[in-house]
């Protein structure tokens, strides 16, 4: 089990520029979501999905899209990238219900310049 | 909606025991997890408290007090190895979400 993949772990875009963050699981996980985490801002929400085909925003989701076509993908896209999505990014994936842990990818370094 | 207040810091002496805690404001919720979290790393999920008490896994230990709103993390026999980030967070059973607080960064002094 490779657990939780995101790609690239570092980027740095332009201005203006869009990219997808990649994030793959291979636990059949059906629940996913992606965090920014910021200094003393800890894990914010952006999106997040309880099963293929379904998404739904979480706390800080403009400027961001996400698709679930299958159980194991959730990309997350930056539309038109802008200095304040400068941040670490992390996609983490769960069994459905309470008391199932989130399981971690290692993240990706984003600097927007 | 959800939010959860931790301290920012806590600093413990090597051996000691120390508590984070953890108090929430949600309108319904399916229990209070705990993670951990190392410089340049990720997130590691530590515990899970569905029903009120206390959890103990090894040198940990989780509580919550859902009458209280409140919970905590409990470290015995502090390691350097444990000086890290924790973060509490919870699930909306209305929509799903997961929401974490804002971290409570464990120094530990030799």
């Amino acid at each position: 089990n490779a657990g939780v993949t995101q790609t690239p772990k570092f980027q740095v875009l332009k201005t203006g520029q869009s990219m997808t963050l990649q994030c793959a699981q291979d636990m059949n996980h059906e629940y996913m979501s992606w965090y920014r985490q910021d200094p003393g801002m800890g894990l914010r929400l952006i999106h997040y999905s309880v099963g293929a085909g379904i998404t739904d925003q979480g706390e800080v989701p403009n400027g961001y899209n996400v698709s679930r076509s299958t159980t194991e993908d959730f990309p997350l896209r930056l539309l038109s990238a802008a200095p304040s999505q400068t941040s670490v990014y992390f996609c983490a994936s769960s069994l459905q219900g309470a008391g199932y842990g989130y399981t971690f990818g290692s993240g990706t370094r984003l600097t927007v310049v | 909606g959800q939010s959860l207040e931790q301290p920012s810091e806590v600093t413990a002496v090597e051996g000691a025991i120390v508590q984070i805690n953890c108090t929430y404001q949600t309108s319904g919720f399916y229990g209070l997890s705990w993670y951990q979290q190392h410089d340049g790393g990720a997130p590691t999920f530590l515990s899970y408290n569905g029903l009120d008490g206390l959890e103990e896994t090894g040198r940990f230990s989780s509580f919550l007090s859902r009458s209280d709103s409140y919970g905590y993390l409990l470290l015995q026999e502090l390691q350097m190895k444990d000086s890290a980030s924790y973060f509490c967070a919870v699930r909306d059973p209305r929509d799903d979400k997961i929401i974490f607080g804002k971290g409570t960064r464990l120094h530990i002094l030799p």
